[in-house]
């Protein structure tokens, strides 16, 4: 079935470690994002990809990189973990939109939730 | 694209109909209507969407006023798992405006027994 993956599901990880949130969808769409979200409150959109060797930055300023070298991959990566990057990270995808009018809707996956003490 | 505006937070009893109101007052002629709705944390997931009809599907119903300025999300029998923060959202769908969504503060709907 299509869907789109993201692991680990929960991350608590000391201050100072590097790490890779990983995101894939199996449903070949181009475009991909992620979004940050604190405990309620806004969606804030980090980062996203048109298709493959192509990132640009978000809304929100971020201290994460990601990298598009295939299609269905669209890994974040935080270099150096701190304490105020402790919130849940959501990967969605879409296509470009066909058809008259297009569905043009995201797909998330469950999020990461990451602590970092 | 366009601002929406939505009420912080609705309660519906268990059973009824669910209306949740949208303002985009400022809406141009080539921009959708989007719904979407996010339970308790989970990844946001899509409703529906128009552009100047009204739709239904087998979640909800989207009744858009003849000025386009106004929207309703409605939920007909509203059900406890129906309990969830719901996102407004206008687009247009070109790539000059880019296809990220901007989900805002929503509404937060409370399903109650």
């Amino acid at each position: 079935e299509a869907d789109i993956y993201q692991t680990p599901r929960y991350l608590v990880i000391g201050t100072g470690k590097k790490i890779t949130l990983e995101c894939s969808q199996t449903m070949g769409h181009d475009k991909m994002y992620w979004y940050q979200q604190d405990p309620g409150m806004e969606l804030h959109l980090i980062h996203y990809s048109y298709g493959v060797n192509s990132t640009e930055k978000g809304d929100l300023s971020s201290e994460s990189t990601v990298s598009r070298i295939r299609t269905e991959h669209f890994p974040l990566t935080l270099e150096s973990a701190r304490p105020s990057h402790t919130s849940q990270y959501l990967c969605a995808s879409s296509a470009s939109g066909t058809g008259t009018p297009p569905n043009y809707g995201y797909t998330f996956g469950s999020g990461t939730r990451l602590t970092v003490v | 694209d366009a601002k929406t505006t939505q009420p912080t937070s609705m309660d519906c009893a268990e059973g009824r109909a669910a209306n949740l109101p949208c303002n985009h007052s400022t809406i141009s002629g080539n921009e959708y209507v989007y719904w979407y709705r996010q339970i308790h944390s989970q990844g946001p997931q899509y409703i529906i969407h128009g552009l100047k009809n009204n739709e239904t599907n087998e979640m909800a119903s989207l009744i858009i006023t003849e000025d386009r300025k106004s929207s309703t999300l409605i939920l007909p029998h509203a059900t406890l798992r129906d309990t969830a923060v719901y996102y407004c959202i206008v687009r247009t769908l070109n790539s000059n405006s880019g296809y990220a969504l901007n989900f805002g503060k929503g509404t937060s709907l409370l399903v109650t027994p």
